[in-house]
């Protein structure tokens, strides 16, 4: 159980457009989820929180207007990286939790994402 | 949120058990240990948490001392597999993860 998928797996695009990441929880239900950025070499960097009806909620220096999360449902939460620009060339994870409480994070194998 | 301290790399060898220390000495009281690990390329995957006591499941034991200051993650049977970035975090009080530099563990046969 607790199996978390993220769409597509990996993306490249042109700059200036955006691009769209899901993130699905298959077998529970994902009060909350987070959102990731990792560059290479580097560990990971929490981006924003979201509830599922709720807004979410951005770390500091994380752009809201660039990054949208929206978390429609409890088994779908969407990234969309507008604008995309070669610097957002990364590798984008999500993870999900199931009470939003001190509950374990589950985490999608990744996207990642290479602007051109 | 408190911070954890690990060691940069380790080796083991195949078979042997493989023992991770982490520091976290401000952990707060209501703070939970977790551990992660990242093989190269993937979304970290869940090993083992705990608050106070000892915890073990299929993958590993975690050995929380009484002060609970820190901790270790023991790989019981470690296999070439086991061979990935290991992360010891505290959660914060909104559950959220903060992630350090992990110690990269190299399994040899």
């Amino acid at each position: 159980g607790a199996v978390v998928s993220q769409h597509p797996s990996w993306v490249i695009c042109k700059s200036g457009t955006s691009v769209k990441i899901e993130c699905r929880s298959l077998d529970f239900q994902a009060t909350t989820m987070f959102w990731y950025r990792q560059f290479p070499k580097q560990s990971l960097m929490l981006m924003a929180t979201s509830n599922e009806g709720s807004k979410a909620t951005y770390e500091q220096g994380v752009e809201k207007d660039k990054f949208l999360i929206n978390h429609a449902s409890l088994t779908l939460s969407t990234l969309t990286v507008t604008s995309a620009h070669p610097e957002d060339s990364s590798f984008y994870i999500c993870s999900a939790s199931g009470t939003g409480g001190p509950d374990t994070q589950y985490f999608g194998p990744g996207t990642r994402l290479t602007v051109l | 949120d408190a911070k954890t301290t690990q060691p940069p790399s380790m080796d083991c060898a195949e078979g042997r058990a493989a023992n991770l220390p982490c520091n976290h000495s401000t952990i707060s009281g209501n703070e939970y240990v977790y551990w992660y690990r990242q093989i190269h390329s993937q979304g970290p995957q869940y090993i083992i948490h705990g608050l106070k006591n000892n915890e073990t499941n299929e993958m590993a034991s975690l050995i929380i001392t009484e002060d609970r200051k820190s901790s270790t993650l023991i790989l019981p049977h470690a296999t070439l597999r086991d061979t990935a970035v290991y992360y010891c975090i505290t959660s914060s009080n909104d559950y959220k993860l903060s992630f350090g530099a992990g110690t990269t563990v190299t399994v040899r046969a």
